[in-house]
């Protein structure tokens, strides 16, 4: 896999646009971006991936650099149900998931 | 999403015995599972690949003979813990991966207690 880098920690206001960096510098060319998240105690959800274009669906919004090196995910109206661990992946083969740390999302009141 | 279910959802079992872990692809066909497993407070660790109709593909350090593993058909994985012990408890999670969408789809996940 690419190695992906995250912030720890973010927080984000309710009702507002959440945005969560990615960085993936060692990306090659046919590797996807997947982005998955972890709501305790549960299995990981799917939210979105993409190669090299922008994409949006009816949970989140992916912004890829023109270079690939990053990436941003969205979530347009953050709800408290957003609340989770946010997973950004590069898998080699775009097989096997390697999960780091991800970035845990507060959202706020 | 495409759904993925696994059961059962928690047991508590016996130091000693064996527990057997279903996945099931509900609304499409799987040529690959995954098995993960996650400890409290870390993320989660690919144990094994598991492909249709072959033996499954253990990762470094876990023990192919302790963790069973059986994807008899395109929509279902079995993970056998054998001879299971307290060091074995762990939030065990299956994925399916949908070929058509190159999207892999996890299940919610086995809580496992060995006492």
């Amino acid at each position: 896999d690419a190695k992906t880098t995250q912030p720890p920690s973010m927080d984000c206001a309710e009702g507002r646009a959440a945005n969560l960096p990615c960085n993936h510098s060692t990306i090659s060319g046919n590797e996807y971006v997947y982005w998955y998240r972890q709501i305790h105690s549960q299995g990981p959800q799917y939210i979105i991936h993409g190669l090299k274009n922008n994409e949006t669906n009816e949970m989140a919004s992916l912004i890829i650099t023109e270079d690939r090196k990053s990436s941003t995910l969205i979530l347009p109206h953050a709800t408290l149900r957003d609340t989770a661990v946010y997973y950004c992946i590069a898998p080699f083969g775009n097989e096997k998931l390697t999960f780091g740390t991800g970035t845990r999302l507060t959202i706020i009141p | 999403g495409a759904v993925v279910s696994q059961h059962p959802s928690w047991v508590i079992c016996k130091s000693g015995t064996s527990v057997k872990i279903e996945c099931r692809s509900l609304d499409f066909q799987a040529t690959t599972m995954f098995w993960y497993r996650q400890f409290p407070k870390q993320s989660l660790m690919l144990m094994a690949t598991s492909n249709e109709g072959s033996k499954a593909t253990y990762e470094q350090g876990v023990e192919k003979d302790k963790f069973l593993i059986n994807h008899a058909s395109l929509t279902l994985s079995t993970l056998t813990v054998t001879s299971a012990h307290p060091e074995d408890s762990s939030f065990y999670i299956c994925s399916a991966r949908d070929p058509q969408q190159e999207t892999q789809y996890f299940g919610p996940g086995t809580r496992l207690l060995v006492l």
